[in-house]
């Protein structure tokens, strides 16, 4: 069965205190690899989606990487407005998208 | 900018009752989606529409109804509500269906639905 596990669940950090989530999945066929933001009692923002091994996408402080097992999304310098769950998707080629049980991240000022 | 509206945005049922929430979207897409979220689960999707006409199950299906109404509405009913139905839902949509012509595809989240049945 497809799977898409995501470490830590919770993460703090000082403000500007750089650090990595992490998003593993089974390796059988993935699409695409999906990364959004929650705040609380909204729905997930769409940030960046990754097709291939090697990729690399960015958005102000966050940059999103993916190899052939794993994708991280990297933050640099966080700022408190950056807390939020962070949840990874991936797309194996049916239909939907498998999703994460997500990481929240505090950043503490 | 609404993109995808859902009403209501809390709401409390009894044990058998039924409801429906329902779901709006401006960004004329051609596919849209139910999920519900709960705590350790990670978004599960329902049903979906992969276009205007047509309904399929997802997952978790069981004790849900759709309809698309028109290009615009898709709307999930519950015939007779379940504490286990106490979640979280959210609609989506997305220009086309995930698993076709997927390259550059997106899928947009409403705001959510906090349902408790008691």
């Amino acid at each position: 069965e497809d799977q898409v596990t995501q470490s830590p669940e919770a993460l703090r950090l000082q403000e500007g205190e750089s650090s990595s989530l992490n998003c593993s999945y089974t390796v059988s066929g993935l699409r695409g690899l999906f990364w959004y933001r929650q705040d609380p009692g909204k729905g997930p923002e769409f940030l960046f989606t990754l097709y291939s091994a090697g990729e690399e996408k960015e958005k102000e402080r966050l940059k999103a990487t993916l190899t052939k097992k794993e994708s991280f999304l990297h933050i640099t310098a966080p700022k408190p407005e950056d807390s939020a769950t962070y949840l990874c998707a991936a797309h194996f080629g049916n239909e939907k998208l498998t999703f994460g049980t997500g990481t929240r991240l505090t950043i503490i000022p | 900018n609404a993109g995808v509206t859902q009403t209501p945005k809390f709401q409390v049922l009894k044990t058998g009752q039924s409801m429906t929430l329902q779901c709006a979207q401006d960004m004329n897409h051609n596919s849209m989606y139910w999920y519900r979220q709960d705590p350790g689960m990670g978004l599960r999707l329902i049903y979906y529409s992969a276009s205007e006409g047509t309904t399929d199950k997802g997952e978790v299906p069981n004790g849900y109804n759709v309809s698309r109404l028109n290009k615009r509405e898709f709307s999930l009913r519950l015939e007779s509500a379940a504490p286990s139905q106490t979640s979280v839902y959210f609609c989506a949509s997305s220009e086309d269906y995930v698993s076709l012509r997927f390259s550059g595809n997106t899928i947009y989240f409403g705001e959510g639905s906090w349902l408790t049945v008691v």
